[in-house]
């Protein structure tokens, strides 16, 4: 089946520091990953969608200044939380889409704890 | 965007079926209806999905109203593991595949 990981599972990190989470298709190539996060409770936010070789698209109200992203390859895409404060703790998470797919396949989530 | 409404939480036995039902009266005639599944502290997991006819698959079946306003998710036989919230999700084409999650059925199952 569709294999997406991410890396860390868990980061806990002083408030001002960056933070990258990687996440990659393991047996599949991933022309379009998205990135989610999720605070207790809730659901599932999408924050941005990124296609492979372009440049990231951030829904409303998500500053992509502060969230980067990187689709660098077709099974690699990477969230860079820049200047992290306690607001941006949070359950972050990425899926892989296959061309053409209906389906998307999420990784396992990365816990981001920021003191 | 386009939007589904689901019971807050339901309950069921172990080895029972379990319907899952799903509104989405906004539905239109290019949209896929999904379902996935999250176990806590866990990334989502596919559960299934489809667009006019009932399916099927290893995991659950999908049926689909005629009018395609609503649709339920059947677990034929629940297990323990099979404890997670459900969410049913419009994946409406016109807008970049982009999935709008609503905040699902938590399901419990009784040993």
């Amino acid at each position: 089946g569709a294999v997406v990981s991410q890396h860390p599972s868990r980061v806990i990190c002083k408030s001002g520091t960056s933070v990258k989470i990687e996440c990659r298709s393991l047996d599949f190539q991933a022309t379009t990953m998205f990135w989610y996060r999720q605070f207790p409770k809730q659901s599932l936010m999408l924050m941005a969608t990124s296609n492979e070789g372009s440049k990231a698209t951030y829904e409303q109200g998500v500053e992509k200044d502060k969230f980067l992203i990187n689709h660098a390859s077709l099974t690699l895409s990477t969230l860079t939380v820049t200047s992290a404060h306690p607001e941006d703790s949070s359950f972050y998470i990425c899926s892989a889409s296959r061309t053409g797919a209906n389906e998307q396949f999420f990784g396992p989530g990365t816990r981001l704890t920021v003191l | 965007d386009a939007k589904t409404t689901q019971p807050n939480s339901m309950e069921s036995n172990e080895e029972e079926p379990v319907h899952l039902p799903c509104n989405h009266s906004t539905i239109s005639g290019t949209d896929y209806i999904h379902w996935y599944r999250q176990l806590p502290s866990q990334g989502p997991e596919y559960v299934i999905h489809g667009l006019t006819s009932n399916v099927n698959n290893r995991m659950a079946s999908l049926a689909i109203a005629e009018d395609r306003k609503s649709s339920t998710l059947i677990l034929h036989r629940a297990t323990l593991r099979d404890a997670a919230v459900y969410y049913c999700i419009l994946r409406v084409k016109s807008n970049n595949r982009k999935l709008i999650w609503g905040l699902g059925t938590s399901l419990a199952v009784n040993p």
